[in-house]
């Protein structure tokens, strides 16, 4: 069965630090790959997206950076940290492409709360 | 515009009743699914029910069923015999086909969510 793994599940950074979250996934071969962000309270919004290695695209410009140096391995970056950085990162996966995209529900691992001091 | 929309901000409901949770979209393509999820104070989301827009029938799975009214884009999540585990945020989502690359991928788009409280 597959399985996504996200970790920290907690972090504090101060305000200018580097992130890196890191998310991979077992189970499956060339899965689309996502981050989301959850502001306290709120839905999810979607930053990045990939639909293959070295395939990026980005939903909202931003502070953050994704990478894709591996077939099931999902990166969230940031060089500076800013206080609007906070909140709770989701990695999520679904099945590749193919006739019916649409009704692959996409699956998450446990986020990340980050808290930027 | 919003494309999902929940109204709800908070729905209560009593151990056994039911409850339906709303959600309203917007969309211009004939193609596209509907989500819904739970999200336990734990942070983690939980799938629970998948509707396509071109299924004749309402999907159901075990307590949960969703009352699909494609004219008037709404897609509720019915909860049957509620249970104080149900006690959750729960997320309507739509997934549109997208375009990356020369391959396709659904774009999942979330509503603001209702806290679902069940008393015992």
């Amino acid at each position: 069965s597959q399985t996504i793994h996200q970790w920290p599940a907690t972090l504090v950074q101060p305000v200018g630090s580097p992130l890196s979250l890191e998310c991979t996934v077992e189970g499956t071969s060339n899965p689309n790959l996502y981050w989301y962000r959850q502001a306290a309270g709120r839905g999810l919004q979607l930053l990045f997206y990939s639909v293959g290695i070295g395939q990026i695209s980005s939903e909202v410009p931003q502070n953050l950076s994704a990478s894709r140096p591996q077939d099931r391995q999902f990166i969230l970056s940031s060089k500076k940290l800013l206080l609007s950085d906070s909140g709770f990162y989701l990695c999520a996966w679904s099945a590749t492409g193919g006739v019916r995209p649409l009704n692959s529900p996409l699956h998450f691992g446990n986020g990340t709360r980050l808290t930027v001091t | 515009a919003q494309k999902i929309t929940q109204t709800q901000p908070g729905m209560f409901v009593q151990e056994k009743e039911a409850v339906t949770l709303d959600c309203t979209y917007d969309t211009s393509d004939p193609s596209y699914g509907l989500f819904w999820y739970k999200q336990p104070s734990s942070g983690e989301m939980i799938f629970l029910i998948y509707q396509g827009s071109y299924d004749q029938q309402n999907a159901t799975e075990g307590r949960y069923s969703l009352n699909f009214q494609k004219a008037r884009k709404s897609a509720n999540l019915v909860i049957s015999a509620s249970q104080l585990g149900d006690s959750a945020m729960y997320f309507c989502a739509m997934r549109e086909v997208m375009n990356a690359g020369g391959t396709s991928y659904g774009k999942l788009t979330f509503g603001q969510g209702t806290i679902l409280t069940v008393h015992p």
